[in-house]
């Protein structure tokens, strides 16, 4: 089974709208991480937000916020006030305590963001 | 900047030839990790390295190898390459025993096979 889905190979969004990327991960470990990269058209991975599976509150950093659910297994992120620079690539990740060598990586979420 | 270097940035070579990427973890982390990203795919986890030992191996081929040195310097060898080589690797570094320890990426090192 796939560890991490995103299930939205490409998005559309209004500049200035607040869009949702979703993202459903699958452990059976209590403690993970969960993590959100960005890659722009130039190619760098941008760590973006972290949430941890004992988080009692959903991240935030800046405009970018995390809405986790744990019993659904989902860390769908929110980039409200969306920009034009916002436009790229967005990833999802999981890291296990049980096997923290690895990190799984979704096959990440095409996003536009039209003027 | 995420504080890990990767060189080159850009690399083009032959089918058959032979490369080494190079890349420095930022100052503090034990681990690095290989990713390959091939023309609009996702990231495919090759190999990981802790302080110097291999911790996990992903998808990588066995025409590929990589260490970490004393200085915690990790290469990644790329042998007999073929067109299909061609993509953009990236090297990872983060704190090693923590659920939270995020990966910090490197610009990564597009690789080009004619």
């Amino acid at each position: 089974a796939q560890k991490i889905t995103q299930t939205q190979p490409g998005m559309f969004v209004q500049e200035k709208e607040a869009v949702t990327l979703d993202c459903t991960y699958d452990t059976s470990d209590p403690s993970y991480g969960l993590f959100w990269y960005k890659q722009p058209s130039s190619g760098e991975m941008i760590f973006l937000i972290y949430q941890g599976s004992y988080d009692q509150q959903n991240a935030t950093e800046g405009r970018y916020s995390l809405n986790f659910q744990k019993a659904r297994k989902s860390a769908n992120l929110v980039i409200s006030a969306s920009q034009l620079g916002d436009s790229a690539m967005y990833f999802c990740a999981m890291r296990e305590e049980e096997d923290f060598n690895k990190f799984y990586f979704g096959s990440g979420t095409k996003l536009n963001v039209k003027p | 900047d995420s504080g890990v270097t990767q060189t080159p940035k850009h690399l083009i070579t032959a089918t058959g030839q032979r490369v080494t990427l190079r890349c420095s973890p930022r100052s503090g982390d034990l681990s690095v990790y290989w990713y390959q990203q091939s023309l609009d795919q996702g990231l495919q986890f090759l190999i990981h390295y802790y302080n110097g030992e291999e911790r996990a191996k992903g998808n990588i081929l066995e025409r590929f190898s990589a260490q970490q040195f004393p200085d915690l310097h990790s290469e990644l060898n790329l042998s007999s390459l073929e067109l299909g080589d061609s993509a953009l690797y990236f090297c990872a570094s983060s704190v090693h025993r923590q659920t939270k320890g995020t990966q910090y990426f490197g610009p990564g090192t597009r690789l080009l096979v004619l």
